[in-house]
């Protein structure tokens, strides 16, 4: 059965304290693997999409990584800005643009 | 250019009432989607459309139903609504499939209270 599974589920920084959100998948076949930020009460905001193992992406202080078998958001110095909920979600091949999604990690930057 | 326009923002309904969770795009959108999002889990795809008069079923339809007759607009119909349909619904817009071009663009949600 197709997963996407997130953690940590929550996390807490303090402005500048860099870390990682990892996404780990099994799916039957991948087509790409997609970042997107949620802010309280809004849609999911898209940040990225990566469809080969060593491929990486960045915007401002988000980097995303992809392997065979996981992702990584790499936030490096965040801002009380970059708190959100950042959700991931994997498309398996010949498919309509279904996703699959984690079931998101929390983070709180705090000043 | 509104994007994806959804309505209402908030509902609550009777257990058995029936209601319709409309969803409007500006952007030519050939692909739609309805999602929810339950607290602590991911979103799940409830119905999509690959264009006008074309629609499918997703991960968690029952208790659902859609149509398309235009482009532009989705509507996600409720019939009989029942407690477990309390949710977060998010409608979604791509404009294809196509490696560089299948991002989806979201509503903002409509957050419906079943009682």
């Amino acid at each position: 059965e197709d997963q996407v599974t997130q953690s940590p589920e929550a996390l807490r920084l303090q402005e500048g304290e860099s870390s990682s959100l990892n996404c780990s998948y099994t799916v039957s076949g991948l087509r790409g693997l997609f970042w997107y930020r949620q802010d309280p009460g809004k849609g999911p905001e898209f940040l990225f999409t990566l469809y080969s193992a060593g491929e990486e992406k960045e915007k401002e202080r988000l980097k995303a990584t992809l392997t065979k078998k996981e992702s990584f958001l790499h936030i490096t110095a965040p801002k009380p800005e970059d708190s959100a909920t950042y959700l991931c979600a994997v498309q398996r091949p010949g498919n309509t643009g279904k996703l699959i999604f984690g079931q998101g990690t929390t983070l709180q930057v705090k000043p | 250019n509104a994007g994806v326009t959804q309505t209402p923002k908030f509902r609550i309904l009777k257990i058995g009432q029936s209601m319709t969770l409309q969803c409007a795009q500006d952007m030519n959108h050939n692909y739609m989607y309805w999602y929810r999002q339950d607290p602590g889990m991911g979103l799940k795809l409830i119905y999509y459309s690959v264009g006008a008069g074309i629609t499918d079923k997703g991960e968690v339809p029952n208790g659902y139903n859609v149509s398309r007759s235009t482009t532009e607009d989705f509507p996600l119909r409720l019939e009989l609504a029942a407690p477990s349909q309390t949710s977060v619904y998010f409608c979604a817009s791509s404009y294809s499939v196509s490696a560089t071009n299948e991002k989806l663009f979201f509503g903002s949600g409509t957050q419906l209270s079943v009682l």
